[in-house]
């Protein structure tokens, strides 16, 4: 079943300007991670968040985590055509188990 | 590090026939996931071992489904008889065991397997 859910489901932004997605989850976690896939593509890891963490970054992403409101955001800052893909939070339990939200498709237009 | 091999990339068969997809993990990853990936449904986790044993395998849909792992560097995921509605995207994923020294959370995927059953 699914855990997360993103939001929005699709965003469309020129080259250069900020993406920003959200996901909702339902039930304590003890991490939280954002993957991403590009089209026909398998999951690549991105970042991930400990439940005992409120921000973080990686390169031109940043990741916050609110566990009182159960969400979490990614911005991607300063895109570029080639972060056009699917992007999924993920949620991890400890039971090492990983569950998947439906995902954001993001187009970066030139 | 080749990271996770799945073959084959594509499948297409018909109804009612085996289809045998195989996953070849990253080396030193103790846990091994198979998940399904639809449109209708998203990601789904079908099943997980670790260290070769089966621990959780709620998330397989049917008898029809069953997977393997005979050693750390081989694992089958098998569908007998096959039908359209398992036509989706079958991915293989790996991560460390707890004290890997990386980050154990991560899981790897696979390019995935597109099966298409007609």
């Amino acid at each position: 079943s699914q855990q997360g859910e993103e939001d929005p489901q699709a965003l469309s932004i020129q080259e250069g300007e900020n993406a920003t997605m959200n996901c909702s989850y339902k039930t304590s976690i003890n991490n939280l991670q954002w993957y991403r896939q590009n089209s026909g593509r398998g999951l690549v890891h991105l970042i991930l968040i400990r439940s005992n963490e409120r921000e973080k970054h990686s390169g031109r992403l940043r990741v916050t985590l609110d566990t009182s409101k159960k969400s979490s955001s990614l911005l991607i800052t300063a895109s570029r055509a080639a972060d056009t893909a699917s992007y999924f939070c993920a949620t991890g339990g400890n039971d090492y188990k990983l569950s998947f939200g439906a995902g954001t498709t993001v187009t970066v237009r030139a | 590090d080749a990271g996770v091999i799945q073959s084959p990339r594509h499948e297409v068969t018909e109804m009612g026939q085996e289809v045998t997809l195989r996953c070849k993990p990253i080396s030193g990853h103790d846990y091994l996931f198979w998940y399904r990936q639809t449109m209708m449904r998203g990601l789904e986790l079908l099943i997980y071992f670790n260290n070769n044993v089966p621990i959780d395998d709620s998330g397989m849909p049917e008898d029809r489904f069953s997977a393997k792992m005979p050693n750390a560097s081989f694992s089958t995921l098998k569908i007998q008889p096959s039908e359209p509605r398992d036509s989706a995207v079958y991915f293989c994923a790996s991560r460390a065991a707890l004290g890997g020294g990386t980050n154990t959370d991560t899981q790897y995927f696979g390019p995935g397997t597109r099966l298409t059953v007609l």
